[in-house]
């Protein structure tokens, strides 16, 4: 297994266009969470999944936001209708059941123009 | 509410010195983890060490090391016999052991180590 993989590494996109992004987690860590990291920030929570099931999500997800984890494997987050404030780096991590350890992806770094 | 609060935005280093890292953290749960990431420029994040709140004894890897303050909710990072590797940004984090995995971060430390 080689860790957390993420796919894109960049996207740049234009303003109101929708963007997907995908993370595989390690193979058997049941839990994925999705954050967002400004320049000069910490990472936020945006959501979290058990399985395929999302069981938490942050207000910072908007309408705008989806996320899926269909079969409990790799999860995808779309934004609809990008605006530039959505610029940041999307990172992905999962853990084991226990939640006490968390393995990041390298992330996806969206740039809205 | 959780929050994490990392009071130093930079901070250098000489090679081989110690340095630490100060981050305080307010919570209402009993059971809880800390941790510290370190982020080098442009790569992801990995996990330096973790702290189990039940547990007494400060968790050390390697030149690593945490001063876990429990009644002072503090969880500082002891970097002994700094490295140029150790050039990152560090976030402090915190998660509740029970209900909400998420993670709590503080705003991060900028850490140079100076040859």
């Amino acid at each position: 297994d080689t860790g957390v993989s993420q796919d894109p590494r960049h996207k740049i996109t234009k303003r109101g266009q929708n963007v997907t992004f995908r993370c595989d987690p390690i193979s058997e860590h049941n839990r994925l969470y999705w954050y967002r990291q400004t320049l000069g920030q910490g990472p936020e929570f945006l959501t979290y999944f058990q399985n395929e099931a999302q069981l938490e999500k942050s207000r910072l997800l908007s309408d705008r936001f989806s996320a899926e984890r269909p079969k409990g494997s790799f999860s995808t987050l779309e934004i609809q209708r990008t605006e530039q404030g959505d610029s940041a780096m999307y990172l992905c991590a999962s853990s084991s059941p226990t939640g006490d350890g968390y393995t990041f992806g390298s992330g996806t770094r969206l740039t809205v123009v | 509410a959780q929050t994490v609060t990392q009071s130093q935005p930079e901070m250098s280093v000489q090679e081989a010195e110690t340095v630490t890292l100060s981050c305080t953290y307010d919570t209402s749960e009993s059971n809880y983890y800390l941790f510290w990431y370190k982020q080098p420029p442009s790569r992801q994040m990995i996990l330096v060490i973790r702290q189990e709140a039940y547990k007494q004894q400060n968790a050390t890897e390697n030149r690593f090391s945490v001063n876990f303050q429990k009644a002072a909710k503090s969880f500082s990072l002891k970097i002994s016999d700094s490295q140029l590797g150790d050039t990152a940004m560090y976030f402090c984090a915190q998660v509740s052991g029970a209900g909400s995995y998420q993670l709590t971060f503080g705003k991060g430390t900028k850490l140079s180590v100076i040859p």
